[in-house]
């Protein structure tokens, strides 16, 4: 009964290569995320979903594209991997409330991306 | 745009002792705050949130935060530190009016001695 999930929770690849990162909530949100936490633990905001419409799309290199196919899932591809990378990827929904105002976020349990 | 100021890095107190973290934040309308808790090598989890009602929050754990918005603080605290509240501590603020752009403070590693 995970409310947020993502998969893989480790993954360790070589640089160039492309890889995903599936997310799901089934807590009926409408707004998703995708973090990035760096070694030094901190947490930088990449991209934010509202009813699968874009919404915020900080300046993170085009080689990463988030698709959200329903508002359920928020996935993350990443072409030609560089060391730079290697970080963990926290995904997290909100739901929007009324006047402006959303939910806290919940979390997923990260994914340790390690490129090599 | 709004932005947290986490003001210390490093927190050490002794099991027993009170807590502060102390969080200032920068938005241009009346913001939702947060306190978010991480474990080595887990999630996030919420530990409270301030969205205009009261401004003295309650969360889990026995922590508590205190919107003052004449001073733009958000400062955590606990009365008496246990072993297992060792963890990163993040205070996040949420603008409504710039789609809920979240942005997290650097954090605050939180260091219980016995």
């Amino acid at each position: 009964d995970t409310a947020v999930s993502q998969t893989p929770k480790y993954l360790v690849t070589q640089m160039g290569n492309d890889k995903s990162i599936k997310c799901e909530q089934n807590l009926g949100h409408d707004t998703m995320y995708w973090y990035k936490q760096d070694s030094k633990k901190f947490l930088k905001i990449m991209f934010s979903y509202n009813n699968k419409e874009l919404i915020i799309n900080e300046t993170v290199p085009n080689r990463f594209s988030p698709k959200s196919p329903d508002k359920a899932h928020l996935n993350l591809h990443i072409n030609s991997l560089e060391l730079g990378d290697s970080a963990v990827y926290f995904c997290a929904s909100s739901r929007t409330l009324g006047q402006g105002k959303n939910t806290e976020a919940f979390f997923g349990q990260g994914t340790r991306l390690t490129v090599v | 745009a709004q932005s947290v100021t986490q003001l210390d890095s490093h927190v050490s107190v002794s099991e027993g002792t009170p807590v502060l973290l102390r969080c200032n934040y920068s938005s241009s309308y009346s913001p939702s705050l947060f306190w978010y808790v991480q474990h080595p090598n887990k999630g996030l989890q919420l530990l409270l949130k301030y969205t205009s009602a009261a401004t003295l929050v309650k969360g889990i754990n026995g922590f508590e935060a205190e919107f003052k918005k004449s001073e733009t603080s958000f400062h955590l605290t606990k009365p008496s530190a246990h072993m297992s509240d060792a963890a990163e501590y993040f205070c996040v603020v949420s603008d409504p009016y710039n789609n809920n752009d979240m942005r997290f403070g650097a954090g605050t590693r939180l260091t219980v001695k016995p």
